[in-house]
């Protein structure tokens, strides 16, 4: 089974400060998610990445998927406190027959101080 | 906003004891998923329907746990003769089968605290 390892577990910034956070695959990644999750709620989607060597951006937050999809990064810049939460990066299985079946990491826990 | 929406937020009982959670997906989603998230994880795979048809289950499910989707819209997660270890948040999300983002749509969950 696939499995995905993220990194930093947890990880405290100054607001205005950039920031990386990175997931690794064990194998090679179908489909790569990245959601948020404010603690004790629901995850918001943010972006996904299927193709190698992909790019997208929303506001502040790139990220990116290597060139092999084995690896995705998530760059947020000048964070804010509203950029607090979990980060949570997910894979779509292989072969999968469904888009909504994932794997997710075990997050990271990002803070902002003002 | 008609987002997802699960039922009950929280739920404390004691060992033993049946619990059932509901969740309310987009009303156009065909597709509903389960999920479990214990403290400091990610969430995992439960089971997903498309429709009313429960399409696959996860090895975690157990015996104890069974999911519906009567009619195609709403969902139910019975828990039976809980344990301890059933304690977790449980996530329900919503989709569409031809959406091409992929994109799930997440409930607030429900917490499970079993004494």
């Amino acid at each position: 089974s696939q499995e995905l390892e993220q990194s930093p577990q947890s990880l405290i910034v100054q607001e205005g400060k950039n920031l990386t956070i990175n997931c690794t695959s064990s194998k090679t990644l179908y489909g790569l998610y990245w959601y948020k999750q404010k603690y004790g709620e629901g995850l918001i989607f943010l972006m996904m990445l299927q193709k190698g060597g992909e790019e997208k951006s929303h506001e502040k937050i790139t990220a990116k998927l290597d060139e092999k999809k084995q690896q995705s990064s998530l760059h947020i810049t000048a964070s804010q406190p509203s950029h607090a939460g979990i980060y949570l990066c997910g894979a779509q299985n292989a072969g999968g027959t469904s888009y909504g079946k994932l794997t997710f990491g075990q997050g990271t826990i990002l803070t902002v101080h003002p | 906003d008609t987002g997802v929406s699960q039922n009950p937020r929280h739920k404390i009982t004691k060992r033993g004891q049946n619990v059932t959670f509901r969740c309310d997906p987009i009303s156009e989603h065909n597709r509903l998923y389960w999920y479990r998230q214990t403290l400091g994880q990610g969430p995992e795979f439960l089971t997903y329907f498309q429709n009313e048809a429960q399409l696959e289950k996860s090895r975690l499910l157990s015996d104890r746990f069974s999911a519906e989707r009567p009619k195609g819209s709403f969902s139910t997660l019975e828990i039976q003769r809980t344990e301890q270890g059933d304690s977790a948040m449980y996530l329900c999300a919503s989709s569409l089968r031809t959406a091409t983002t992929g994109e799930l749509f997440f409930g607030e969950g429900s917490r499970l605290t079993v004494l």
